[in-house]
C-alpha cells in the first residue's frame, strides 16, 4: 500500500488565501523532501528537512518536519497564481530510494 | 549545463511494439532512476542504478528493462508495450541515494494504443 500519504488531493484557493498540504509516512524518515511540479512540467526540488521538529522558510513557503519524523507540512502564505502546480513530498522509506506521496494539486483563482 | 536530458518527449506506440526511452545526465551523478507518473498516484519507481554496471528493481519493474553501461546514460526499454504502460516517464539523477535532491528530466509522454 501507499507508504507516503498526502492530503488534500486537491485544493482550490482564491489568490491571497493561505494553503497547507500535509504529508504522512508509515515509517520514520531520515529526511523528507518537497518538490513542485508545474502543469505539464517535471518535479523540481524545493527543500529537504533532516532534523526532528525542523522548520524552514523560503519567502512565503514554510516547511515543517514533525517531531517523530513521520510527518511534514508545507504552508504557503498569501498564494499567488505562480504557486499553481502539484506539490509532492518524498521520503526514503526503505532508507535508500525515495517514495513519493500522491501529491496535492493546487489551483489559485485570480 | 544540460542537467538530465530525456528523449523523445512524446511517443505513440501500438500494443506489442518495443522501444527505448533515452536518459542522459552531465552532472557525474552515480545514482539514476526511472519513474512513471499516473494521475493520482504520484511518481512510482521502476528501476534504479547506483553506478555503472549496477541496476536494481523498484516498485513497478514488470515490463521494463534497464542497463547502465556508462555513468551518463540510463536507457529504459519497454519489451512489449501494453496499454497499461501509457504514462509519463521521468528520469532522475542525484549525487547520493536517499539523501540528496533529485534532478528530473522533462519527461516522456507515452501512449500505447
Amino acid at each position: 500500500g501507499q507508504q507516503v500519504m498526502q492530503i488534500p488531493q486537491y485544493q482550490h484557493v482564491q489568490e491571497g488565501e493561505d494553503f497547507t498540504t500535509y504529508c504522512n509516512s508509515s515509517t520514520t524518515l531520515s529526511n523528507i523532501q518537497w518538490y513542485k511540479q508545474r502543469p505539464g512540467g517535471h518535479p523540481v526540488f524545493l527543500i529537504q528537512l533532516v532534523k526532528s521538529g525542523e522548520v524552514k522558510k523560503q519567502k512565503r513557503l514554510t516547511f515543517q518536519f514533525g517531531e517523530a519524523k513521520k510527518n511534514s507540512s508545507l504552508h504557503i502564505t498569501a498564494t499567488q497564481t505562480t504557486d499553481v502546480g502539484t506539490y509532492f513530498c518524498a521520503g526514503p522509506v526503505d532508507g535508500q530510494n525515495f517514495v513519493f506521496g500522491p501529491g496535492t494539486r493546487l489551483s489559485v483563482l485570480p | 549545463n544540460a542537467g538530465v536530458t530525456q528523449t523523445p518527449k512524446f511517443q505513440v506506440l501500438k500494443t506489442g511494439q518495443s522501444m527505448t526511452l533515452q536518459c542522459a545526465q552531465d552532472m557525474n551523478h552515480e545514482y539514476m532512476s526511472w519513474y512513471r507518473q499516473d494521475p493520482g498516484m504520484g511518481l512510482r519507481l521502476i528501476h534504479y542504478s547506483v553506478g555503472a554496471g549496477i541496476t536494481d528493481q523498484g516498485e513497478v519493474p514488470n515490463g521494463y528493462n534497464v542497463s547502465r553501461s556508462t555513468t551518463e546514460d540510463f536507457p529504459l526499454r519497454l519489451l512489449s508495450a501494453a496499454p497499461s504502460q501509457t504514462s509519463v516517464y521521468f528520469c532522475a539523477s542525484t549525487r547520493e541515494q536517499g539523501s540528496q535532491p533529485q534532478h528530473f528530466g522533462d519527461g516522456t509522454r507515452l501512449s500505447i494504443l
